[in-house]
């Protein structure tokens, strides 16, 4: 089964350091996604990337956070200054167009990040 | 605008009891898929069923059943004979393939189910 890959599983950082957040989507997949989850609240959709831009994002996707495929396989989040309000699950996806088999969404594992 | 409605914070049974999680949506959209996840405590989400708007019919997978419903918007989910491993958050979830450009998922605020020995 394909997979998509976050890395690292879990991140303590420094309030105001900056973070990257790592996923490697799917080979065939072509939309991309982060999703946050604060600790015991639902999973809130940030920012969704196709053909090498933001396609959407959510006004929790400010300033402060940006999105990148660096080289064609790689999908990354970088959090510029963390703030506390920052520490949640971020979630990785990755969809086909038009969904595919599997609903044509997968999930990462996910990155637990905390700001200390 | 669109909305995923689960009543339901936190739902305790007991082993071998049957239960149902309830997901009520909003769209304006006439095509539409909606999702169910199960994310257990470490943390993880894993898919649990997709449903086209276009297909009423229910489905069975194992102790698993969902009930679709158009006619009043709900997405129902049955574990027949629950077990402690069914423990965990579940999250009903909308997406709009056609009418957005981005498929995102539109996430209810999940029902914590606890089965008990």
């Amino acid at each position: 089964e394909p997979e998509v890959t976050q890395t690292p599983s879990h991140q303590v950082t420094q309030m105001g350091q900056e973070v990257i957040l790592r996923c490697v989507p799917i080979s065939n997949h072509l939309y991309f996604y982060w999703y946050r989850q604060i600790l015991g609240q639902k999973v809130e959709f940030l920012v969704s990337f196709y053909n090498n831009e933001i396609s959407e994002k959510s006004e929790i996707f400010d300033d402060q956070f940006s999105v990148e495929r660096p080289d064609g396989s790689n999908f990354t989040l970088k959090i510029r200054s963390t703030k506390l309000e920052d520490s949640a699950m971020y979630f990785c996806a990755s969809s086909e167009t038009p969904p595919g088999r599997e609903g044509g969404y997968t999930f990462g594992s996910g990155t637990r990040l905390t700001v200390v | 605008a669109q909305k995923v409605t689960q009543a339901q914070t936190e739902i305790s049974v007991v082993e071998k009891e049957d239960v149902t999680l309830d997901c009520v949506y909003e769209t304006r959209d006439t095509t539409y898929y909606l999702f169910w996840y199960k994310q257990p405590p470490s943390g993880e989400l894993v898919f649990l069923i997709r449903r086209n708007s276009f297909d009423e019919q229910n489905e069975i997978s194992g102790r698993y059943s969902w009930n679709f419903q158009k006619s009043t918007s709900s997405f129902n989910f049955t574990i027949t004979a629950s077990q402690v491993v069914d423990s965990a958050v579940y999250f009903c979830a909308l997406s709009d393939p056609y009418g957005g450009a981005t498929n995102k998922l539109i996430f209810g605020t999940g029902t914590l189910l606890a089965v008990q020995p």
